[in-house]
C-alpha cells in the first residue's frame, strides 16, 4: 500500500481565518513534505520533516506553519492567508530523507482564498 | 545546483502512435531521476525512477525511460499512446541537501492524445 492521504479535498477560506490541512501515511516512512502547486505549475517545495524534524523551510511565510505530531501525521496550519496563496497543497512521503528514495504523493488539498 | 529541462510543454500524439517527452538533467554528481504523472485535479503518481541500477528503466502503465549519461538525458517513452495517457506528465531530480531532500521539478508537459 502506497497510499499517502490529506484532508480536506476542498477548503475556502477568508483572509481572517485558521484552518489547518492534515496528511497521513501508514507506509512507516520517516520522511514527509509539504509542496504548493499553482494551476499549470510544477509543485515547489515548501517544508520537509525528517524522522519527525523540520529538516527543510524553503523561506515560506510564517502565515503557513508546519507540525509534525508523530511519524504517520503531518499538519499544515494556516493563518491570515493571501488569496496568492490559493493553490493545491499536496502532501509526499519517502522511506527515508535521502535522494534515491521515491516520493509518494497524496492527492491535495485544493485551498481557495477570499 | 541540480536542475531538468522539459523539452515541449505541450505534446500531442494519435492513440497507437509513439510517445516521447523528452527530459534533460544538469547535475554535478549522478543524478537520481523521476517521472511522476499529474491527471487533473489530482495528486502525482510515480511512473518510474532511475537510481543508476540500469539505464533503461521500465515503469506504469508501459511507459519506460531511458539515462542517457553523455546526452544528460532521461526520456519518457510509450510505443503505443492510449486516450488515458493524456495528462501532465513532470520529469523531477533529486536534490540531496545537508538537511533533507527536496524534488526538483521540471516545468511540465501535457500530452494530449486524439483518436
Amino acid at each position: 500500500d502506497t497510499e499517502v492521504t490529506q484532508t480536506p479535498k476542498h477548503l475556502v477560506m477568508g483572509m481572517t481565518n485558521k484552518k489547518s490541512l492534515k496528511c497521513e501515511q501508514h507506509m512507516g516512512h520517516r520522511a514527509m513534505y509539504w509542496y504548493k502547486q499553482k494551476a499549470k505549475k510544477p509543485p515547489e517545495l515548501m517544508f520537509v520533516y525528517s524522522y519527525e524534524k523540520l529538516s527543510i523551510n524553503e523561506s515560506v511565510p510564517s502565515r503557513f506553519s508546519p507540525e509534525c505530531p508523530n511519524s504517520s501525521l503531518l499538519n499544515l496550519h494556516l493563518h491570515a492567508l493571501q488569496p496568492e496563496d490559493s493553490a493545491l497543497y499536496l502532501c509526499a512521503s519517502s522511506q527515508k530523507p535521502a535522494s534515491s528514495y521515491e516520493q509518494y504523493f497524496g492527492p491535495g488539498t485544493r485551498l481557495t482564498v477570499t | 545546483a541540480q536542475s531538468v529541462t522539459q523539452l515541449g510543454s505541450h505534446v500531442s500524439v494519435s492513440e497507437g502512435a509513439l510517445v516521447l517527452l523528452r527530459c534533460n538533467y544538469s547535475s554535478s554528481v549522478p543524478p537520481y531521476l523521476f517521472w511522476y504523472v499529474q491527471y487533473p485535479n489530482q495528486g502525482l503518481q510515480l511512473l518510474l525512477k532511475y537510481t543508476s541500477a540500469a539505464t533503461l528503466v521500465k515503469g506504469i502503465n508501459g511507459f519506460e525511460a531511458e539515462f542517457k549519461k553523455s546526452e544528460t538525458s532521461f526520456h519518457l517513452t510509450k510505443p503505443s499512446a492510449h486516450m488515458s495517457d493524456a495528462a501532465e506528465y513532470f520529469c523531477a531530480v533529486s536534490d540531496q541537501r545537508q538537511a533533507g531532500t527536496a524534488l526538483i521539478f521540471g516545468k511540465g508537459t501535457t500530452l494530449s492524445v486524439s483518436s
